[in-house]
């Protein structure tokens, strides 16, 4: 199993800054790497795919880099909207289809 | 805009079975998408539980793959979940979801509490 290590655990911003969140995996998954974000209460909404593609919507201060082991997800200048936890997703090397802990990202 | 709602008892008795349906709205389960199930215990992560295809064809989560059943029903349009011997530590929101490509989840329901608890 592949297993996915984000940090820092929580990450503690201001609006307007820039925020950069990691993930790691135990093993390569290449580019096959998902972002989601997930706000109180709601079910988890898909940022990004293939580690760097924006998904449908997603507006442009969400960008994702990495391949391999090493993942990052930048928010370049930071939202009220944008303050709840991210999980990344590995889907190179399943089953399980395994997330990340997650990222609380907070004022 | 496919829609996902799920339905079930919010309460299961430690041993008992948990069943859940997740009826899909806005478009048809045929296709190359599958259908999926995903946990998040209550202030923890998300674990994915089982996927189907409207064919039949189904992934299960190796961890809790002797306890599961998946189902689809695709004249009513919705999929189900069954897991048995369950315990408090099945206690979790458990949330329905499409997920493209073999890859991702585009949609998802709402989610469900799920307790676990005589």
């Amino acid at each position: 199993e592949i297993v996915m290590t984000q940090s820092p655990a929580t990450l503690s911003v201001s609006p307007g800054e820039r925020a950069t969140l990691s993930c790691r995996a135990s093993q390569s998954v290449s580019s096959n790497l998902a972002w989601y974000q997930q706000r109180p209460g709601q079910a988890p909404r898909l940022l990004i795919y293939g580690a760097s593609t924006r998904a449908t919507g997603i507006p442009a201060r969400f960008s994702g880099s990495g391949s391999g082991t090493e993942f990052t997800l930048t928010i370049s200048s930071l939202q009220s909207e944008d303050f709840a936890v991210y999980y990344c997703q590995q889907y190179g090397n399943w089953p399980p289809r395994t997330f990340g802990q997650g990222t609380k990202v907070e004022i | 805009q496919v829609q996902l709602q799920e339905s079930g008892p919010g309460l299961v008795k430690p041993s008992g079975t948990l069943s859940l349906t997740c009826a899909v709205s806005g478009g048809s389960m045929s296709g190359s998408n599958w259908w999926s199930w995903v946990r998040q215990p209550p202030g923890k992560g998300l674990e994915w539980i089982a996927e189907i295809h409207q064919s039949g064809s189904t992934n299960y989560n190796p961890s809790l793959k002797s306890r599961l059943t998946i189902s689809v029903d695709k004249s009513k349009n919705q999929f189900s979940l069954k897991l048995s011997s369950v315990t408090a530590a099945d206690t979790a929101v458990y949330y329905c979801a499409r997920l493209v490509g073999g890859q991702t989840y585009d949609y998802w329901g709402q989610g469900t509490l799920v307790t676990v608890t005589s």
